[in-house]
């Protein structure tokens, strides 16, 4: 069945970036009619929608990270990606990878299929 | 951006009675599109109702979700054990962003 997996660094300096990446199981992104995206977890802000991408590219960001985010797709890998520039404390969270379901073909949908999750924590 | 408001904070029950979570919003949630979501501790959020009122894969019916609008509605009735959990609600009308509420815990 459809899996989601997120990996990357647990611990990030301020200011520099967290690179993570989502590998989807189960699915081809490029043959999939739906969108994916991610999310991350405070416990002071709760969830939060950080963007969402489609496998031509096209995507939809949080205003509220401006252009700190970058979210990209490679087909070829079955992978999506998440880029998060100038790292400070308050980017300390649980980010979640998750497609964009039951529906198919729009981010105006809920999040049916969610990774596990992976810690990341910005410290010196 | 939609804010999502959720009532109860916290909720306390026995197993078998009735839990009616509220969930409101600050301007009205088009075509209903809001998902409630139950998580629980160490694990990620799983989808158990979208468009107010369908419950997702595998959900027992004793989840029934209800509302439009800016008021919606999640209900369990008879609460089991495996109940006893934070619930999210979210609304997928209005992007970017889309927005989830703060949480409701349903405790023992």
């Amino acid at each position: 069945q459809l899996q989601l997996l997120e990996s990357g660094p647990g611990l990030v300096k301020p200011s520099e970036t967290l690179s993570l990446t989502c590998t989807v199981s189960g699915d081809f992104i490029s043959k999939s009619s739906h969108y994916w995206a991610w999310i991350r977890q405070t416990p002071g802000k709760g969830l939060e929608c950080i963007g969402s991408i489609y496998y031509s590219g096209g995507t939809y960001n949080n205003p509220s990270l401006k252009s700190r985010v970058t979210i990209s797709v490679d087909t070829s890998k079955n992978q999506f990606y998440l880029k998060l520039t100038s790292m400070t404390a308050s980017d300390t969270a649980v980010y979640f990878c998750a497609r964009h379901g039951p529906h198919s073909g729009s981010h105006h949908d809920a999040f049916d299929i969610w990774g596990q999750g992976t810690m990341v924590t910005v410290s010196s | 951006e939609i804010v999502l408001t959720q009532s109860p904070a916290t909720l306390s029950l026995s197993p078998g009675e009735s839990a009616t979570l509220s969930c409101g919003a600050s301007q009205s949630v088009d075509g209903n599109f809001l998902a409630w979501y139950q998580q629980k501790r160490g694990l990620a959020p799983r989808l158990v109702i979208y468009d107010a009122s369908t419950r997702a894969t595998g959900i027992p019916d004793r989840f029934s979700g209800s509302g439009s609008g800016t008021e919606f509605t999640l209900t369990i009735s008879r609460v089991e054990p495996e109940d006893f959990a934070v619930y999210y609600c979210q609304q997928y009308a209005t992007s970017p962003p889309l927005t989830f509420g703060q949480g409701t815990r349903l405790d023992i």
